[in-house]
């Protein structure tokens, strides 16, 4: 099973911007369209935050925002919030027909 | 809204069979417009997705290679649920095993999650 590749952990001050990037290869990330993003807080199920590159469910927050060029895709979350705080994982559809998840990513808001 | 609520034993022996069930509510398990997904998470191999099953006029299901040889999800329509077996299982198997619906290639929603342990 191959991961795709978080930075263990990213922090920052209330209001400031963070950027987390996942790292993936030309069979997942780089070859689809299918890049989503999941917060999880501890005990809780993961949370759909980004689908399809950059597109946010209903409900989420517009400080949440995604993108992708080439195999990296990059969740950013602006106006960093103490609630923000928490594991966050991306995810990318793969051509072996299956998904891949990414290493994780905590945040910490100083 | 869509709600999973999953159910199965918390402990498992090694070398047995791990069964654990996902019922859902505010869809079926026969839409076509999704899919029904099994994925674990372990502190040491982190989230990896196990497999699905859909409807699309006939039930497909679609296995990750790494436990391809022991693993069986099937839907069950009378109660709107479906089921994940995974076989021979060893303590290299202990996760908590959470369904989720595939909507867009994604997972938008999730079930609460079942811990379980593979011991003797």
């Amino acid at each position: 099973q191959s991961a795709l590749t978080q930075p263990a952990s990213v922090s920052g001050s209330p209001g400031q911007s963070i950027t987390i990037f996942c790292t993936g290869t030309s069979s997942d990330v780089g070859g689809y369209n299918f890049v989503s993003w999941y917060q999880q807080h501890p005990g809780k199920a993961p949370k759909l935050m980004i689908y399809d590159v950059s597109n946010r469910p209903s409900g989420v927050s517009n400080r949440f925002s995604g993108s992708k060029s080439g195999n990296t895709a990059s969740l950013t979350i602006s106006g960093l919030q103490a609630e923000d705080e928490a594991d966050y994982y991306c995810s990318s559809y793969a051509n072996t027909i299956s998904y891949f998840f990414g290493t994780g990513t905590k945040v910490t808001v100083l | 809204q869509v709600q999973l609520q999953q159910s199965g034993p918390g402990l498992v022996k090694p070398s047995q069979t791990l069964s654990v069930t996902c019922a859902i509510s505010g869809d079926s398990v026969s839409t076509i417009s999704a899919a029904w997904n099994w994925i674990r998470q372990s502190p040491s191999r982190g989230l990896e997705w196990l497999g699905r099953i859909y409807y699309r006029s006939r039930w497909h299901k679609d296995y990750a290679v790494f436990v391809k040889s022991r693993i069986s999800i099937n839907p069950d329509t009378s109660k709107n649920q479906f089921s994940l077996q995974l076989s021979s299982v060893t303590p290299e198997d202990t996760a908590i095993y959470y369904c989720a619906r595939e909507g867009t290639s994604c997972f938008d929603f999730w079930g609460q999650g079942t811990l379980v342990t593979v011991s003797s």
